[in-house]
């Protein structure tokens, strides 16, 4: 079944860091730019970094440049989103997603940051 | 980084054609932005409707489609449905960055 799966959410105390898995199932995981997207509960979409099929390329929304860290393993079919420096406006929920005509999208994770 | 604007709010008629615009700060909305629409119902994932413009996924009811219009992206709905009513986010392109409009929730009223 093709499918992304995200993980590691939770709750953390605003500066304090927290990694989130993207794993891909059914299709060439390694062919495809992976997408993360997050929302504030009621609120909109926003983008939040992108990584290229290879991990060579890496794009960031500026709110998170500098804390955010996007990396992939390819062999385990999966990305990361390493967050350092954690704020209470992060809080969201995390999507990922397949590049291209996002046509595949994640179940997303919660992450909350509050003290 | 830019700023890429939707209608807050758009009311549309069953059976009624409504057209949902995308448009950026930087200037006028190009296939080079590859605008990319979404439909999102509450407690759900975003599913795509269109990508790079107009293209359309399987699952895309034929009574959506995509353009570019007036200098911005355009996502018209002809034949609205009651199950239409729903929240849609543009996507924009930036040279690899990526931006969303902040959403327009539609009605079917």
């Amino acid at each position: 079944q093709v499918q992304l799966v995200e993980s590691g959410g939770g709750v953390v105390q605003p500066g304090r860091s927290l990694r989130l898995s993207c794993a891909g199932a059914g299709f060439s995981f390694s062919s495809y730019a992976i997408h993360w997207v997050r929302q504030t509960p009621g609120k909109g979409l926003e983008w939040v970094a992108l990584i290229s099929y290879d991990g060579s390329t890496k794009y960031y929304t500026d709110s998170v440049k500098g804390r955010f860290t996007i990396s992939r393993d390819n062999s385990k079919n999966t990305v990361y989103l390493q967050m350092n420096s954690l704020r209470v406006e992060d809080t969201a929920v995390y999507y990922c997603a397949r590049d291209g005509a996002f046509d595949i999208w994640g179940q997303g994770t919660m992450v909350m940051v509050s003290s | 980084q830019a700023v890429v604007t939707q209608e807050p709010s758009l009311t549309v008629s069953p059976g009624g054609t409504v057209t949902l615009t995308c448009g950026s700060s930087t200037g006028a909305v190009t296939s080079g932005h590859y605008p990319h629409w979404f439909q999102q119902k509450p407690g759900q994932a975003p599913r795509t409707l269109i990508y790079d413009t107009s293209n359309k996924h399987s699952w895309t009811p034929a009574r959506f489609s995509g353009s570019l219009l007036g200098g911005k992206a355009a996502l018209t709905l002809s034949g609205a449905q009651p199950d239409d009513e729903s929240e849609y986010y543009c996507l924009l392109s930036y040279s690899g960055a990526r931006v969303f409009g902040g959403g327009t929730y539609l009605t079917v009223l």
